[in-house]
This record gives structure tokens, C-alpha cells and sequence, in this order.
């Protein structure tokens, strides 16, 4: 089983800001999801990656396979960005399968 | 810009009651999926769908749980006897490919069971 774990858990940003939110996982993946959950509930996907980097718009998504680390890093932080950030493997033993990470909360203040 | 939608947004039942969620998946996409989030919980997956058969379901998913697509277009998930367990958001998504396909995630549906 795979252990998806975040940090910060909770993190507080003044607009303006470089914001990164940082997952780890224990076992070898095939992909790595990460996910956006607006206030109201809803899921939209952000990237997906199963090695390197990825870049959309402001936002910025690293991988490190060996490590089983990834990074999703947010350029100029505006409170639009406010939401809950949710990290998901893809095992290679697990098929379609997705563990989630616990998100991060992010609030960015004006 | 192709979507996923879910209905109904919210739904209340009693304990016992058997409830469907519907899900309309993008239209060219294979693979169907339902998760849930239990309120202040991590997301958790339920069971993937293609080609008209379960692919994959985790422990949650228990006799109690069944999926379908009754017509090329819907994906339900039926809980036959709810539990109060059983509130959660329930998601559905879909994707073109398994392994490597972006997810895409309908707006949830949020069951409570009293």
C-alpha cells in the first residue's frame, strides 16, 4: 500500500508569494496526479506527471522519481489560488487505482 | 470546454434506503471512476469501469456498491442499503486513457444519510 503524505498540511500566503506545497509517497508509481478542490467541493485536475517537470500558466509541477517526492510550486500567489491542494499516485502494481494525499489548505491573503 | 456532470448535486436518505448517483461521463472518454470523501477525510477510491466491466474496486467498494451504464451515455453507482457511513461527497471522473490519462472530475455529489 502506498502512503501519499503532504506538507505543509495548512499554509497561510500573502499575495504576491512563491508557494510550494510538497508530497511524498512510499512506493514506486506510475503517475502522479495533482489535484485543486475549490471551497465548494469540486475536483479539477492541475497535471499529471510521471517524470520531470510540467508548467501551466503560474503553476509549476516537479517530480523527482528516485526521491518519490514531488513539488507543486505556484508563481505570484493571488487568493484566487485559494483552495485545497490534493497530491494522487498511481501504484505500478495498482492499475487504475489513485491514493490520495491528506491536501494542502492554502488561503492567500490580498 | 467538455465536462463532467453529476446528478444530483445533494441528496438526503434515510438509513436503508437504496440510493443511485448518475454521472455523465466526457463523451469520447473509455475509463469511468467513482471515489468519495468522507467530510474532513482523504479522498478515497472506489472502482474503475471500462468496457462495460469493473476493472478495478478497493475494499470499500462492497456488495452493497454496484456500478453500470445502462445506456453508452450514464455511469451510476447504486448503494443499495445506505448506512450512515455512507454520507460523503461522491465523485465521478473519466478519462481517455487508464495509466497515463488526465483525470477529469464531476462537481460531486453529496449524500447524507440520516
Amino acid at each position: 500500500k502506498n502512503e501519499v503524505e503532504q506538507s505543509p498540511q495548512n499554509l497561510t500566503a500573502q499575495e504576491g508569494e512563491f508557494i510550494t506545497i510538497n508530497c511524498s509517497y512510499s512506493v514506486g508509481i506510475s503517475a502522479l496526479h495533482w489535484l485543486q478542490q475549490h471551497p465548494g467541493g469540486g475536483i479539477v485536475s492541475l497535471f499529471m506527471l510521471s517524470s520531470g517537470k510540467k508548467k501551466h500558466g503560474r503553476l509549476i509541477a516537479t517530480i523527482n522519481i528516485q526521491e518519490k517526492h514531488s513539488s507543486l510550486h505556484i508563481t505570484a500567489s493571488h487568493p484566487r489560488d485559494s483552495a485545497v491542494y490534493i497530491c494522487a499516485v498511481r501504484n505500478y502494481n495498482a492499475g487504475n487505482m489513485l491514493t490520495f494525499g491528506g491536501g494542502t489548505r492554502l488561503m492567500v491573503k490580498p | 470546454e467538455p465536462e463532467v456532470t453529476q446528478t444530483p448535486s445533494h441528496q438526503v436518505t434515510q438509513m436503508g434506503q437504496e440510493v443511485i448517483l448518475r454521472c455523465v461521463p466526457i463523451s469520447n472518454h473509455l475509463y469511468f471512476y467513482w471515489y468519495r470523501q468522507i467530510l474532513g477525510q482523504k479522498v478515497e477510491f472506489l472502482v474503475s469501469f471500462y468496457n462495460n466491466e469493473i476493472s478495478e474496486k478497493s475494499e470499500i467498494f462492497d456488495d452493497q456498491f454496484s456500478v453500470e451504464r445502462p445506456d453508452g451515455s450514464n455511469f451510476t453507482l447504486k448503494i443499495r442499503s445506505t448506512k450512515l457511513e455512507d454520507s460523503a461527497m461522491y465523485f465521478c471522473a473519466s478519462s481517455v486513457v487508464a495509466s497515463t490519462g488526465e483525470l477529469f472530475f464531476g462537481e460531486g455529489s453529496r449524500l447524507t444519510v440520516l
